[in-house]
């Protein structure tokens, strides 16, 4: 049973556009949540992340908000760049530490030029 | 330069046979994790250890062993009990002492059973 969800597979946006990618999850315990990019035949790397005390994260273009009474994570990339596509991963733990993440299983999102 | 090694890059092994995956770092972490990745599956949990002489099982775990004897070091087995090896893995750690759970990934390995 997934307890983290990306229901997108893939999104495609014009370079220069808003990409938002959505997340979703079940377990009400979790309390910090993480974004990872990856590239092909690469380890991800992290990108940003939110603690539940907070409903918004910014760092750059990129931005996530949590609504933690939908159970809902949307990273937010403005403006966006060919660089910027890859697979983007959402990641949920609860509070304990050095306990591993969840995945949800990503979304490729590809920046058209 | 701080940071995961794993080699090799790509592995080819023969239907049976055990195969061996290497995964260093020298973040000085203490946890580190294996991770499976399958198109359209995203990054499932094999094995993952908190601490040297440690490891608990993830949530697939079946056909793989580890060892964790030393701190930089968490080579992960693929037996000839999994049923379909063909993947690739990727190995992390973390630490506390960072961004909370942020943890840093190895470049990968892909592994190609014959």
């Amino acid at each position: 049973d997934q307890q983290v969800k990306q229901n997108s597979p893939s999104l495609s946006v014009q370079e220069g556009r808003i990409s938002i990618l959505n997340c979703d999850y079940t377990n009400s315990m979790f309390d910090y949540f993480l974004w990872y990019k990856k590239y092909p035949a690469e380890g991800p790397t992290f990108l940003i992340s939110i603690s539940s005390i907070k409903d918004k994260n910014e760092d750059g273009r990129f931005t996530v908000f949590l609504n933690k009474s939908a159970k809902h994570l949307s990273l937010h990339i403005v403006p966006s760049q060919p660089g910027d596509s890859a697979v983007y991963f959402c990641a949920a733990v609860g509070n304990s530490g050095n306990t591993p993440l969840v995945f949800g299983k990503g979304t490729r999102l590809s920046v058209i030029a | 330069d701080g940071g995961i090694t794993q080699s090799p890059k790509y592995l080819f092994r023969k239907e049976g046979q055990n195969v061996t995956l290497s995964c260093e770092q020298n973040l000085n972490h203490d946890a580190m994790y294996w991770y499976r990745q399958d198109p359209g599956q995203g990054l499932r949990l094999i094995y993952y250890s908190q601490i040297v002489n440690d490891f608990q099982k993830g949530d697939i775990a079946e056909g793989y062993s580890v060892s964790r004897e030393k701190k930089e070091s968490f080579p992960l087995t693929v037996t000839s009990a999994q049923k379909n090896p063909t993947a690739f893995y990727l190995c992390a750690s973390s630490s506390p002492g960072g961004i909370r759970n942020e943890q840093f990934f190895g470049p990968g390995t892909r592994l190609t059973v014959l």
